[in-house]
C-alpha cells in the first residue's frame, strides 16, 4: 500500500494568515492527490483534485501543488470557517489511502 | 444537487454482520464512469477506504478486509450497499458513502455519515 505522511498533526493560525500544510507519498502518486476538509461536526467536502484543480464551489482561497512524492495544500487569507481537519489522498494506486490528517486551529 | 445518506443499524454484537445503505440522489447509476465507495473513520482517528463500486459493476475492495466485504448496488432504486461480516469491536467507527466521477478522480460528494458500534 502507498503509505500517506501528512507530518504535522495540528497547526495553529491567525485569521488572515497564509497557511500550507504538507503531504508525502511512500512512492511516486503521478499528481493523483486530492484533498478534503473534515468540519468539527463530521462533515466532509472535496478541495482539491488531482493535485491542483479546485472543486466547484470551492473558496479560491484555496489552492494545491506538488509534483512526485511531495504535495501540499495552502489557504490564503485563513478565515474562520476554515477550523477543520484537512486530509491528503492518493488515487494512484489500489487501495486508495490516506493521510493521518492535519487539524487547523486559530490561534 | 447531488446528497447521499448512509443508514446503517446504529449497535451491533460481535461476530455479526453489519449491512450499510446508501441512498442518494442528483446523480445515477447507470452513467458512465460513476462510482459510490465506503470509508470509515473510528472515533478520534483518521479515514480508511473500505471498498468502490462502479456504473458497470466493476468492484474495488481494500485488501485487508476483502475477506470480510461485500459491495452491491440498486441502479433503479439509487442505493448502493455494504456488508462487513464477522464484525469486532475494532469495526466500531462512523461510515461515510461518497460519490466518485471518473472525470475527477475525486470522492466529490459526501453522506453526512452513520455511527456504528460493534459491542456485546
Amino acid at each position: 500500500d502507498i503509505q500517506m505522511t501528512q507530518t504535522t498533526s495540528s497547526l495553529s493560525a491567525s485569521l488572515g494568515d497564509r497557511v500550507t500544510i504538507s503531504c508525502s507519498a511512500s512512492q511516486g502518486i503521478s499528481n493523483y492527490l486530492n484533498w478534503y476538509q473534515q468540519k468539527p461536526d463530521g462533515t466532509v467536502k472535496l478541495l482539491i483534485y488531482y493535485t491542483s484543480s479546485l472543486h466547484s464551489g470551492v473558496p479560491s482561497r484555496f489552492s494545491g501543488s506538488g509534483s512526485g512524492t511531495d504535495y501540499s495544500l495552502t489557504i490564503s487569507n485563513l478565515e474562520p470557517e476554515d477550523i477543520a481537519t484537512y486530509y491528503c489522498q492518493q488515487y494512484s494506486k489500489l487501495p486508495w489511502t490516506f493521510g493521518g490528517g492535519t487539524k487547523l486551529e486559530i490561534k | 444537487q447531488v446528497t447521499l445518506k448512509e443508514s446503517g443499524p446504529g449497535i451491533l454484537k460481535p461476530s455479526q454482520t453489519l449491512s450499510l445503505t446508501c441512498s442518494f440522489s442528483g446523480f445515477s447509476l447507470s452513467t458512465s464512469g460513476m462510482g459510490v465507495g465506503w470509508i470509515r473513520q473510528p472515533s478520534g482517528k483518521g479515514l480508511e477506504w473500505l471498498a468502490h463500486i462502479w456504473w458497470d459493476d466493476d468492484k474495488y475492495y481494500n485488501p485487508s478486509l476483502k475477506s470480510q466485504l461485500t459491495i452491491s448496488k440498486d441502479t433503479s432504486r439509487n442505493q448502493v450497499f455494504l456488508k462487513i461480516t464477522s464484525v469486532d469491536t475494532a469495526d466500531t467507527a462512523t461510515y461515510y458513502c461518497a460519490r466518485r466521477a471518473d472525470s475527477s478522480g475525486a470522492m466529490d460528494y459526501w453522506g453526512q455519515g452513520t455511527s456504528v458500534t460493534v459491542s456485546s
